[in-house]
């Protein structure tokens, strides 16, 4: 059964980089059929898509966020990698990693499952 | 991008009742690629329908989804208590994946 569980620290100081690592057990990260994705949630709110990696190393982001994320693969380890630059508050939110499948040889997203427990990283000084 | 809005906010019914959640899209969502999540708290989204209507891995059959174009529908035929949770609708017929705001099932 593919888990995946998600790590790194719980409290970042505003116009620092917020970094998290997701690692996936229980299957490989080099499937050529699925995306490793990032989705966060502000608490008591709703969910929003920040982008995703291919085990190649091709990246996806969500233009409201792309000029401040980078994501990375490490195969090696089953891992992939979120940074997130220069964060204030309103990055304050519970971050979850997710696999996706995809439709063919351009880029496309399916329905995010399975999802890890997901973490919360407070932006605060 | 497609905005998603789901409707009610909240929905307060009893035990065995029938729930009827709405998603409404900005624009028409290509191919039917519409997902269902449930979310308790605490927890992770767990996916619930893909494809509109497609039941995931281990999901009662009390759960369906349906629609097409702009306006899709998640029902749950009899509440069971672990069916209180918050729904939220994605598409991914275009990039980027998008998410509604969710509706909240409660217990009346």
């Amino acid at each position: 059964q593919l888990q995946l569980q998600e790590s790194g620290p719980g409290l970042v100081k505003p116009s620092e980089t917020l970094s998290l690592t997701c690692t996936v057990s229980g299957g490989s990260i080099s499937s050529s059929s699925y995306y490793w994705g990032w989705i966060r949630q502000p608490p008591g709110k709703g969910l929003e898509w920040i982008g995703s990696i291919y085990y190649s190393g091709s990246t996806y982001y969500n233009p409201s966020l792309k000029s401040r994320v980078t994501i990375s693969v490490d195969t090696s380890k089953n891992q992939f990698s979120l940074k997130l630059s220069s964060v204030t508050a309103a990055d304050t939110a519970v971050y979850y990693c997710a696999r996706h499948g995809h439709r063919g040889s351009s880029w496309s997203v399916d329905w995010f499952d399975p999802w890890g427990q997901g973490t919360l990283v407070t932006v605060s000084s | 991008e497609i905005v998603l809005t789901q409707s009610p906010g909240t929905l307060s019914l009893s035990p065995g009742e029938r729930a009827t959640l709405s998603c409404r899209a900005s624009q028409s969502v290509s191919s039917s690629y519409l997902a269902w999540y449930q979310q308790k708290p605490g927890q992770a989204p767990r996916l619930l329908i893909y494809g509109a209507s497609s039941r995931a891995t281990g999901i009662p059959d009390r759960f369906s989804g349906s629609g097409s174009g702009t306006d899709f529908t998640l029902t749950i035929s009899r509440l069971e208590p672990e069916d209180f949770a918050v729904y939220y609708c994605q598409q991914y017929g275009s990039s980027p994946p998008e998410f509604g705001g969710g509706t909240k099932v409660e217990i009346k």
